[in-house]
């Protein structure tokens, strides 16, 4: 069968490799994604968004995949680098109101030198 | 852009004790947003306005939290009392109105310890 990542909440890498943080949703009908970073003492920070209609999107060095069929979404940090040390959450939304967002559980990266 | 500007950024009270946060979002920004953060966990929607309606307060327990934004621009949000269980960040965000890919934008917060 094919295989769901897992949660962490905590993942360490290497500068220089390549990171993937998992983020599994609840519900079915959700029909937009996003991903925020959050650094020490500050606010979420937006990084990059998918809508349902849409199983990969690019940015810069980030890369967003959704799989509805195990409602399971991953983002993709190329080239890792210190800079993106960080709480990482992935947010859900069905409509288009912000406000009904729900966070999931972040996942606290760490990027060694 | 000036972002989200919260204040204070740090509170310690005791239970029982009132408490009051204050936040200025971006200019221009119709939608404003309280959120409550426990360590460790996402966000938590607490209350959203659009100009100086209330969108949604369904998860503000109302009978310690208020939270007001009479000019449709900055906001205060309320504790009183407060309880031990009320310790966690506060984040302000907002975002240009309610539509499609509405993005939201936020200030640092203001950690709240209930000592």
């Amino acid at each position: 069968g094919e295989s769901v990542g897992l949660h962490l909440p905590t993942l360490s890498v290497q500068e220089g490799d390549n990171s993937i943080i998992n983020c599994a949703y609840s519900n079915s009908a959700s029909d937009y994604f996003i991903w925020y970073k959050q650094e020490s003492g500050k606010g979420p920070q937006f990084i990059i968004d998918i809508r349902s209609n849409m199983d990969k999107r690019q940015g810069q060095r980030v890369t967003v995949l959704l799989n509805k069929t195990v409602k399971h979404l991953s983002l993709q940090i190329a080239a890792t680098q210190p800079g993106d040390s960080a709480v990482y959450f992935c947010a859900e939304r069905e409509g288009t109101n912000a406000g009904k967002s729900t966070f999931g559980d972040g996942t606290t990266l760490t990027v060694k030198p | 852009e000036a972002g989200v500007a919260q204040s204070p950024r740090y509170k310690i009270i005791e239970k029982r004790q009132s408490v009051a946060f204050w936040c200025n979002p971006i200019s221009g920004h119709a939608t404003l947003y309280w959120y409550q953060q426990i360590l460790g966990q996402g966000p938590k929607l607490l209350i959203q306005f659009q100009n100086n309606g209330v969108v949604d307060d369904s998860q503000l327990p109302k009978d310690r939290f208020s939270a007001e934004r009479l000019k449709g621009v900055d906001s205060t949000l309320k504790i009183q009392p407060a309880k031990l269980e009320d310790s966690a960040v506060y984040l302000c965000a907002s975002s240009l109105t309610i539509g499609v890919d509405e993005k939201l934008f936020f200030g640092s917060g203001t950690q709240l310890s209930v000592l």
